[in-house]
């Protein structure tokens, strides 16, 4: 079993849309949640961190379920510059960090 | 200030050759790690560094795999012989505490033929 599970996508939506999707993780001992964008051909850079409470930033929301292990991240009004491979990033208690395949997600004009 | 850079960007070489990548970390940033994408295939540690110590490589597939970081500055990987599995992107992070907030290179791409 792979220690973090995304559905790969493609999610593709319209510009101004609403997207959302979400990652498991296998680890119940897991201490820290990411999540890393990756663009085409490009170095995975950090979006967010993600907290226990849920947290926002702009227009991009994480949420953590520790019970059922997901994590999920939702996109609001969804813009061009968004369409990206959003990985989702687990870690333990040492520095060794997991990575789900990723999800892609489209935004169209 | 400059982000962490990685040299080669793109590397093709035969089987059994030896290839050497390299990393430069961020400026004053102690630890360094190696991440590798083979292709269709997630994200996967390597090892990681602490300043000049190999503070963890358990990620490393096997001992035709080499790396250092002398001085605690820029580390190197070398695989030696390479082997078509090898193929792949190698990805250098550094960061200055937080095991989660990685800055990456933007990778070398390794294809053995």
């Amino acid at each position: 079993r792979k220690e973090v599970e995304q559905d790969p996508g493609p999610f593709n939506v319209p510009e101004g849309a609403t997207v959302a999707f979400n990652c498991t993780y296998s680890n119940s001992a897991s201490q820290s949640f990411f999540w890393y964008r990756q663009d085409c051909r490009k170095e995975p850079k950090l979006l967010m961190s993600v907290y226990s409470s849920g947290n926002e930033d702009g227009r991009f929301t994480a949420q953590l379920n520790r019970a059922s292990q997901y994590i999920s991240l939702l996109i609001r009004d969804s813009k061009l510059s968004d369409s990206a491979t959003y990985l989702c990033v687990v870690n333990g208690n040492d520095y060794k960090l997991s990575f789900g395949a990723g999800t892609t997600v489209t935004v169209r004009a | 200030e400059a982000g962490v850079t990685q040299f080669p960007s793109h590397s093709v070489i035969e089987k059994g050759q030896t290839v050497t990548l390299r990393c430069d970390p961020i400026s004053g940033h102690d630890n360094l790690y190696w991440y590798r994408r083979v292709m269709g295939k997630e994200i996967k540690f390597l090892l990681h560094f602490v300043k000049e110590s190999k503070q963890d490589e358990s990620g490393m597939p096997n001992n035709r795999f080499l790396a250092e970081r002398t001085g605690g500055t820029y580390s190197t990987l070398k695989v030696q012989p390479a082997e078509l599995e090898d193929s792949g992107v190698y990805f250098c992070a550094s960061s200055h505490g937080s095991p989660g907030e990685l800055f990456f290179g933007e990778g070398s791409r390794l294809t053995v033929l």
